[in-house]
């Protein structure tokens, strides 16, 4: 299973909104709407931000949302904060048996 | 609060075995299906392993398939992760993960570091 296509890095001013894409095949993102999405500091644990395409975990703040169109799916983040500044990763299912990550995006904030 | 705590890691030379544990707290585990994932330093994450609330089924990454074994023990709320036939390339922190049912990772451990010498 080939890991899903994510953008190296992104960036954005605070306050400005930011979109990461996740690009699959019709075998994971787009056969599926179990897209999530995990925030992860340095030196730190993944965190569940987004599941299901477009839920959100109790705690997660709405400046956090995701979306999925065919084999794509996004994060946007918006009116982004110092602390939003962090590595992102997509996942998807894949197939009925297991789950794929894409390689991940730095988000600078400016 | 949820909690889960991995332990086991270390170092061992290429072709070894070590066998990590996941001691879990705040939730019914036995209710729960679990994960191993794993991230090898500077890069990122890999799904690693899969496995049913009860035990009767058990999913793996291609590359982890016939080294690693998932199991759990219901009665101590505990993950494990068995790993033999280690190579370099296993070398990872490896986080157990707890399913949220919808086919995401809703809480995670802090992480314990397996390095593979060759």
């Amino acid at each position: 299973q080939s890991a899903l296509t994510q953008p190296p890095s992104a960036s954005g001013s605070p306050g400005q909104s930011v979109t990461i894409s996740c690009t699959g095949t019709s075998s994971d993102v787009g056969g599926y709407n179990h897209v999530s999405w995990y925030q992860q500091h340095p030196g730190k644990a993944p965190r569940l931000i987004i599941y299901e395409v477009i839920r959100r975990p109790s705690g997660v703040p709405d400046r956090f949302s995701g979306s999925k169109s065919g084999n794509t799916a996004s994060l946007i983040v918006s009116g982004l904060q110092a602390e939003d500044e962090a590595d992102y990763y997509c996942n998807s299912q894949a197939g009925t048996s297991s789950w794929v990550f894409g390689g991940g995006t730095k988000l600078t904030v400016l | 609060q949820v909690q889960l705590v991995e332990s086991g890691g270390g170092v061992v030379q290429s072709g070894g075995s070590l066998r990590l544990s996941c001691a879990t707290s705040g939730f019914t585990f036995r209710s729960y299906n679990m994960h191993w994932v794993r991230q090898a330093p500077g890069k990122g994450l890999e799904w690693v392993a899969f496995v049913w609330h009860d035990e009767h089924d058990k999913w793996y990454a291609d590359s982890v398939k016939g080294r690693f074994t998932i199991s759990r023990d219901n009665s101590k709320n505990t993950l494990f992760l068995q790993m033999n036939s280690l190579r370099p390339e296993d070398t990872a922190m490896y986080y157990c993960a707890k399913d949220n049912t919808a086919w995401a990772f809703d809480y995670w451990g802090q992480g314990t570091l397996v390095t593979v010498s060759s």
